[in-house]
């Protein structure tokens, strides 16, 4: 069926390095891919966001990258911050545009 | 601007009793609309997404239900409450094809 995986789990990184998580999906016909950050108790916030018509997007020290071909697309986080720490979710929208589906989520911690 | 609400915050329920979560959207006509679940220390399940008035689809079998009786109202129900009920429920909306979801900020609930 139609899902996305993504890995790790759980990252924990020094504060300053760099942090990178990985997510594939299924469905060959999504083009749009979102990451959220959810902080403890709160809702999940849109962090970044790429299309299909283009390989990779930065923004600060946030860039994502898509490879359409392997299905695979991840999120780079450099130079981290202890308030980075979070769960980062990847996720894919399939169904002509309407669901968005997401991976199980990593738990980012950042180590000061 | 468009805002979501989403109501109680936080719901103590016996098992066997009924549910209803209520979710509303200002600001924007004819949205997307979605209720979520999230298992503790798990991923973003998707339950139901409505893409217009009295158009639901279900995601899962489960024990729960959604009405949307107005354009921007999304309602999620049970009839009978199970332990396995428990969980942060997330609702959700989008404008569109292939953009990003806004999530309301959610209900924990417990079933005792």
């Amino acid at each position: 069926g139609e899902n996305v995986e993504q890995h790790p789990s759980t990252l924990s990184v020094q504060e300053g390095d760099s942090a990178v998580i990985k997510c594939t999906y299924s469905d060959s016909a999504s083009n749009y891919f979102p990451w959220y950050k959810q902080e403890l108790g709160k809702r999940p916030q849109l962090i970044i966001d790429i299309r299909s018509n283009v390989g990779e997007k930065k923004d600060q020290r946030i860039a994502v990258t898509l490879n359409k071909t392997a299905k695979h697309f991840s999120l780079h986080i450099t130079e981290t911050q202890p308030e980075d720490s979070a769960v980062y979710f990847c996720a894919a929208i399939i169904s002509g545009g309407f669901k968005t589906i997401f991976g199980a989520g990593t738990r980012l911690f950042v180590k000061a | 601007s468009q805002t979501i609400h989403q109501w109680p915050a936080t719901l103590v329920q016996p098992v066997g009793s009924p549910l209803s979560l209520e979710c509303t959207v200002e600001g924007t006509s004819n949205p997307n609309l979605y209720w979520y679940r999230q298992a503790a220390g798990r991923g973003l399940q998707l339950l139901f997404y409505s893409v217009g008035i009295g158009q639901i689809s279900s995601e899962v079998p489960q024990n729960l239900s959604a009405s949307r009786p107005q354009d921007r109202q999304f309602i999620l129900s049970s009839k009978k409450l199970l332990l396995s009920d428990s969980g942060f429920y997330l609702c959700a909306w989008s404008q569109g094809l292939n953009t990003e979801a806004f999530f309301g900020q959610g209900t924990r609930l417990t079933v005792v």
